[in-house]
């Protein structure tokens, strides 16, 4: 079974510039995520799809992030404009469905630098 | 809101020595608690879960047992390899929501 897809691996950009990522879940799982990992610290959930619906948004710097999932099935996180703060790994995950019990499976992740 | 609290690290062992890396937590309810694995270059892998007070999980020599009345979930191994080198992270969901929330995480290093 494939696992979560996501690219691309690395990203250097200049402050103020966009940048987009993307993530591809595990065929059949509903729920997909975002998280933001600044270095030595834990992830952070940025924002949670049930299928092509939001979930929670609630930690999404909306005046900067916007993230979509048309089709249910991949996503792409946009950054626009980028600050120095944005550097961080972006840790895309997915899971059968909302349900606690369920495991959530990560990708590698896309780590971004800001300069 | 919710919280996880880990040990600092790097916990720094030589191979075949004792392993616990503390967690605990703060919850409003009867939070899940996991505890992740992220080795050098790749994601976050589940190592193991509890679902309700007094449970053990375990995996790969590693257990956590979750202790409602102390609030943590300690990680345990009896005797770490070099390949258990990575980051460890506590987390925990609540109310029957898949969403996590994630300590700072803690770095073993296991030398030979």
């Amino acid at each position: 079974e494939a696992g979560v897809a996501q690219s691309p691996r690395y990203k250097i950009i200049e402050k103020r510039q966009s940048v987009a990522f993307w993530c591809n879940p595990i065929s059949g799982h509903a729920t997909l995520y975002w998280y933001q990992q600044i270095l030595g610290q834990g992830p952070k959930l940025l924002i949670q799809f049930q299928n092509n619906g939001v979930v929670d948004d609630s930690q999404l710097p909306k005046d900067r992030f916007s993230a979509e999932r048309l089709k249910g099935v991949d996503s792409t996180l946009k950054i626009q404009p980028a600050k120095l703060e944005d550097s961080a790994v972006y840790l895309c995950a997915s899971s059968l469905s909302t349900s606690g019990r369920n495991e959530q499976f990560f990708g590698p992740g896309t780590r971004l630098t800001v300069l | 809101g919710n919280s996880v609290t880990q040990m600092e690290g790097p916990v720094t062992l030589s191979e075949e020595a004792f392993l616990t890396i503390n967690c605990t937590y703060t919850a409003t309810g009867y939070p899940s608690l996991f505890w992740y694995v992220q080795y050098p270059g790749e994601g976050l892998q589940l190592l193991l879960k509890a679902t309700k007070a007094d449970d053990k999980g375990s995996n790969k020599g590693f257990e956590a047992t979750y202790r409602k009345e102390t609030t943590s979930f300690h990680l345990e191994k009896g005797s770490v390899q070099v390949s258990d080198s990575a980051v460890y992270f506590c987390a925990l969901s609540e109310g029957g929501y898949s969403t996590l929330t994630f300590g700072k995480g803690t770095m073993l290093l296991v030398s030979p």
